[in-house]
């Protein structure tokens, strides 16, 4: 089975804080992503990345930048945390680009920024 | 931009009895793919069920099965004999066809709720 594991199931930070979210996976999927889910709203696509080092925005980037370093490991950074950042966060993972696309996904962080 | 509705925020079933969640979408897109995710209270989201547009016949999983109108743009979602373990979050999401190299992430509805009451 396909394990995406997440470094935190809650997190509770300060304003202006630097912010590291990270996550895992351990089936050599090339592709990783980060959502953020708030009620009412759904999941919405931060940023992706199909490769080592190589990263695309997705819908709401604004305040996040991604890092990927190694093949299994996705992080996702918050450089100064602000508390329109509250919110769960969804790390996924897919094996390649082409079908089935099948997203696995991780736990979830539950962030909240005070 | 591709967009996906859900238009029940919660929807209530008698246990044992059949359910169906509706979803819409909107594409210019010929090649696309369809799914159903299903978000427990413990969060982890798992695939329910997956459909290829190109695919006429209707995808089903057991007791999930789903109402593929592609001219209509709907993607609704059944479920039979519902049992106390499908109480969840029910999301559907969409993601182009093949894009030439990279990858997409998936558009996401907004959820339904699915209260099974015993």
């Amino acid at each position: 089975d396909v394990k995406v594991t997440q470094s935190s199931r809650y997190l509770v930070k300060r304003t202006g804080e630097k912010v590291f979210l990270e996550c895992v996976q351990d089936m050599d999927h090339e592709n990783m992503f980060w959502y953020r889910q708030d009620p009412g709203l759904g999941l919405r696509l931060i940023y992706f990345s199909y490769d080592v080092k190589m990263k695309e925005k997705g819908d709401i980037p604004e305040g996040y930048s991604v890092s990927r370093e190694k093949k299994e490991r996705f992080s996702l950074i918050l450089e100064s945390a602000s508390t329109n950042q509250t919110s769960m966060y969804l790390c996924a993972s897919s094996l390649s680009s082409v079908s089935p696309y099948e997203q696995y996904f991780g736990p979830g962080t539950r962030l909240t920024v005070t | 931009a591709q967009t996906v509705t859900q238009s029940q925020p919660e929807m209530s079933v008698q246990e044992a009895e059949t359910v169906t969640l509706s979803c819409t979408y909107d594409t210019s897109e010929s090649d696309y793919y369809l799914f159903w995710y299903k978000q427990p209270p413990s969060r982890q989201m798992i695939l329910v069920i997956r459909q290829e547009a190109y695919k006429q016949q209707n995808a089903t999983e057991n007791r999930f099965s789903v109402n593929f109108q592609k001219a209509a743009k709907s993607f609704s979602l059944k479920i039979s004999d519902s049992q106390l373990g499908d109480a969840a979050m029910y999301f559907c999401a969409y993601r182009r066809g093949y894009s030439g190299g990279g990858a997409d992430g998936l558009t996401f509805g907004k959820g339904t709720h699915l209260i099974i009451q015993p």
